[in-house]
């Protein structure tokens, strides 16, 4: 099946510092990207959605300067958290719709801890 | 009528035992309607998912009934086993077009030896 390989699995960074979260579809081309964000114990929230060769739309109350996405070719997607603070650490993950068989890929997510 | 509604929000059974997991839509698009399975630190991955078109669909243990009066569908596992205890959300989404999908809140299992 379709696979969305996602990096880093966890990474710690320092306040004000900025982190680069990449989804690479494998073994399909990935035209869409949905970014989640996951609390502990909660569900996925959407953050935004990208699209290959255009700007990512945005979920209502997520801030677009803060959270860059990229969508540069049909097989990566990054997501780019600036100036991170604590209250951005949380569980990041991506996915995207398997056109081929159907359903939407997940990637493994990243913790994202900013100290 | 984006939401999804998910419930129990918890859920403990013994080893062998059938829980079942509810979850109810309003927004009449939506025409695909997955389940996931999410182990602490993971990313969800698909269990089953199901379109309007059938009222019933089984993959090994699990079974995903659908009733489309009442805008509802529910996630059983068979034969539970405690390498089930995970967490599970319900989604929904429409096909056509592959949108966002829209994630239940989530039910932790625990299913005990």
């Amino acid at each position: 099946g379709a696979v969305v390989s996602q990096h880093p699995s966890w990474v710690i960074c320092k306040s004000g510092t900025s982190v680069k979260i990449e989804c690479r579809s494998l073994d399909f081309q990935a035209t869409t990207m949905f970014w989640y964000r996951q609390f502990p114990k909660q569900s996925l929230m959407l953050m935004a959605t990208s699209n290959e060769g255009s700007k990512a739309t945005y979920e209502q109350g997520v801030e677009k300067d803060k959270f860059l996405i990229n969508h540069a070719s049909l097989t990566l997607s990054t997501l780019t958290v600036t100036s991170a603070h604590p209250e951005d650490s949380s569980f990041y993950i991506c996915s995207a719709p398997d056109r081929g068989h159907g359903g939407y890929t997940f990637g493994s997510g990243t913790r994202l801890t900013v100290v | 009528q984006q939401q999804v509604k998910q419930s129990p929000q918890s859920l403990i059974v013994q080893k062998g035992g059938i829980p079942i997991i509810n979850c109810a839509y309003e927004n009449t698009a939506f025409d695909y309607f997955p389940w996931y399975q999410q182990f602490p630190g993971k990313g969800p991955a698909l269990l089953i998912a199901i379109r309007p078109d059938v009222s019933e669909k089984k993959e090994g243990r699990f079974t995903i009934s659908f009733n489309k009066s009442a805008k509802q569908f529910s996630l059983h596992i068979m034969d539970s086993q405690p390498g089930d205890s995970a967490t599970y959300f319900c989604a929904a989404s429409t096909y056509t077009g592959f949108q966002k999908l829209v994630f239940g809140t989530g039910t932790r299992l625990l299913v005990s030896p």
